[in-house]
């Protein structure tokens, strides 16, 4: 069945250091790979997200590129803030009706 | 364009009681799916409706039920609670009107406590 594994955490930086969260995936056929981010006391937010295979999602500095050869989908962004302090969840999901499926989460803090 | 909307914020309930839970979807979308996401955890899929049917279920118990309505709104039902069904239950909308429900839009989520 379909899987998504991420690395654990908590990961912890300083502002303005570089992150990397890795994602690699099991998955059926050519799923759309997805970022979001949940903050404290919040639903889960879409970060970004990849349709195909060298795609690369982008926003708000966080980038990640679709990597069918290594199944993966790492999240990474060249210089956090404070305010990127929050659960990251990498996911995939096939094409139609059907659900997500997540990885179990990375918390990031970041400290000024 | 409103975004996806839940009530109540927190519940706070009783073993063997029962709790309904409620979801407005984002303006557009017709197709609503339910998450449970328990403590340090990934949502897990309970189920989706899509045209007031569902249309696809994860691992839960028959005592999880839901409901959608005209207006594309829906509600998760859950009987006979249990301590383990405290979590934060997300709801999320997308739309199958652009020939992809690819994306999904969460809402706030419901918080409940089952003491």
């Amino acid at each position: 069945g379909n899987s998504v594994t991420q690395m654990e955490g908590p990961v912890t930086l300083s502002e303005e250091a570089f992150l990397t969260i890795n994602c690699t995936y099991t998955a059926t056929g050519y799923p759309s790979l997805f970022w979001y981010v949940q903050y404290p006391g919040e639903g889960l937010q879409l970060l970004l997200k990849a349709t195909k295979a060298d795609d690369k999602g982008s926003n708000k500095g966080f980038e990640a590129t679709y990597r069918k050869e290594t199944t993966s989908f790492h999240l990474e962004k060249g210089s956090v803030q404070v305010s990127d302090s929050a659960v990251y969840f990498c996911a995939l999901k096939n094409s139609g009706n059907t659900p997500l499926v997540f990885g179990k989460g990375t918390r990031l803090s970041v400290i000024a | 364009e409103t975004g996806v909307t839940q009530s109540p914020t927190h519940l706070i309930k009783t073993r063997g009681q029962q709790v309904t839970l409620r979801c407005s979807s984002q303006s557009g979308h017709n197709t609503v799916s339910w998450y449970q996401q328990a403590l340090g955890q990934g949502p897990q899929f309970i189920f989706q409706y899509y045209r007031e049917e569902e249309n696809g279920r994860g691992n839960f118990p028959p005592r999880f039920s839901g409901l959608q309505f005209p207006n594309y709104s829906s509600e998760l039902n859950v009987n006979a609670l249990e301590l383990d069904d405290s979590a934060l239950y997300l709801c999320a909308s997308s739309s199958t009107w652009t020939g992809s429900t690819d994306t999904q839009y969460f809402g706030p989520g419901t918080r409940l406590t089952v003491l």
